[in-house]
């Protein structure tokens, strides 16, 4: 089946600090999103990303969809205390509603 | 306007009893979709149902395991005779009509005893 490989699997930084993680794939995707974890909650999605080469960003947030369909990535800039948690990537192989497979997650651990 | 909202958060059952987990999506959202999450691990897609209809049951077992969306109340994923390898975090998404967009509900955490 398809499958999603994240990286780094974990992350400490200080607080102030940019982040980078990435996401990858044998397969090819038609939508890409991310979404943010808190302990004992949902996902929440952060952004989604519909076009190859589509670079989008939420307030600090900045995710792109790789132009292969086969990747994606999500920054982070000036990290603050409540971006903790496990950030996921999540592709979809249909071009409308479809089935959101999962990556691993990495998680993300700011130091203040 | 209501996020999604599963019950119960929380549910204990001993292995061979039933459990029943509720969902209700967002107003207006027709699409729903079970996932399961074990420790540590991301979600895996279980089933997606639209109204009285299974579209996509690829991920759920072949046993004890069904799901329904009727025509009026909330999704419900059952699981008969659990066993603990049950044990997870199971959540429901939605999204509207033509949407690629899934909103999570806050999941029902299951523990078999």
């Amino acid at each position: 089946g398809q499958q999603l490989n994240q990286s780094p699997q974990s992350m400490f930084i200080q607080e102030g600090e940019d982040v980078s993680m990435n996401c990858t794939s044998s397969s090819i995707f038609n939508t890409w999103l991310w979404y943010k974890q808190d302990p004992g909650e949902g996902p929440v999605l952060l952004i989604a990303l519909y076009k190859a080469g589509e670079l989008t960003s939420n307030g600090r947030l900045t995710a792109q969809f790789g132009i292969t369909r086969k990747d994606s990535f999500l920054n982070i800039s000036a990290s603050i205390p409540s971006d903790v948690g496990i950030y996921f990537c999540a592709g979809q192989l249909g071009t409308s509603y479809d089935k959101v497979i999962f990556g691993p997650g990495t998680s993300l651990s700011v130091i203040p | 306007n209501a996020g999604v909202m599963q019950n119960p958060r929380h549910l204990v059952r001993r292995r061979g009893q039933e459990a029943r987990l509720r969902c209700s999506p967002m107003k207006g959202h027709s699409h729903v979709y079970w996932y399961r999450q074990l420790p540590e691990e991301g979600l895996k897609f279980m089933v997606y149902l639209q109204k009285e209809n299974i579209i996509d049951e690829s991920g759920m077992p072949k046993e004890r395991f069904s799901a329904e969306f009727p025509k009026e109340g909330p999704s419900i994923l059952r699981i008969q005779q659990v066993v603990r390898g049950d044990s997870a975090a199971y959540f429901c998404a939605s999204s509207p009509q033509g949407a690629n967009e899934q909103f999570f509900g806050p999941g029902t955490r299951l523990t078999v005893l």
